[in-house]
């Protein structure tokens, strides 16, 4: 069965770091790659960062690019997600994501339980 | 980005049909298919995979779902509608970076 099993949420300050871990099991981790996704309360959801399966490769929209660093140990099948310069508008549920890959493109197929950062002074 | 644009809610009656529209800014199919995928929320829970590629159905996802749609234009349906189904739907594109998802539909029952 894949588990995704996210911790290290909580609340901090505007401008203090916060980092995410992701533990996978039930699959060959090291065989995909991995996303986290986030929902801000009562939102929809948004794409934060991927990381392809040997971690050489990383990916950002905008409005995390420069602040967010997303990272991973295959040999602790755990992906993680360092936070620095967090702003209010990062607070949201975020949740872990792996992908499968078929026909040219991939979807989320499996997603953690999610963990919430709060950001507020 | 890609903008998907999905109705906020939709109210529906047990055993009727619900469909559920997405549609994007730009077109999301490429070498004959079309890059859509469709989740499913329930309210303090993770998003569940329904609808891969606008039409597959994921595994362990009952018949009563189903989606279609090309180009620009999908929809996800249910039917029969089923209490469980009451959630909120958002379609997913993976056509360029960024993924982008629609702001969500909600399925209420009337």
């Amino acid at each position: 069965e894949v588990q995704l099993v996210e911790t290290g949420g909580g609340l901090v300050q505007p401008g203090r770091s916060l980092k995410l871990s992701c533990v996978a099991s039930g699959f060959t981790f090291s065989s995909y790659w991995m996303y986290w996704i986030r929902q801000a309360p009562g939102k929809g959801l948004e794409w934060v960062s991927s990381i392809n399966t040997d971690g050489g490769s990383t990916y950002y929209p905008d409005s995390v690019k420069g602040r967010f660093t997303i990272s991973r140990d295959n040999a602790e099948n755990t992906v993680y997600l360092q936070m620095n310069s967090l702003r209010s508008e990062d607070t949201a549920t975020y949740y872990c994501a792996k992908d499968y890959y078929y026909d040219g493109t991939y979807y989320f197929d499996y997603w953690g339980q999610g963990v919430m950062v709060t950001v507020s002074s | 980005d890609i903008v998907l644009t999905q109705s906020p809610a939709l109210a529906v009656s047990l055993g009727q049909r619900a469909t559920i529209s997405c549609k994007t800014n730009q077109n999301v199919d490429y070498y004959g298919n079309s890059y859509m995928h469709w989740y499913q929320q329930k309210p303090g829970q993770q998003p569940k995979l329904l609808i891969y590629l606008a039409s597959n159905l994921a595994s362990g996802i009952p018949a009563r779902f189903s989606g279609r749609g090309s180009g620009t234009d999908f929809t996800l349906t249910i039917d029969p509608v089923e209490a469980d189904d009451t959630a909120t739907y958002y379609c997913q594109q993976s056509r360029n970076l960024p993924n982008t998802f629609g702001a969500g539909t909600k399925l209420e029952l009337k």
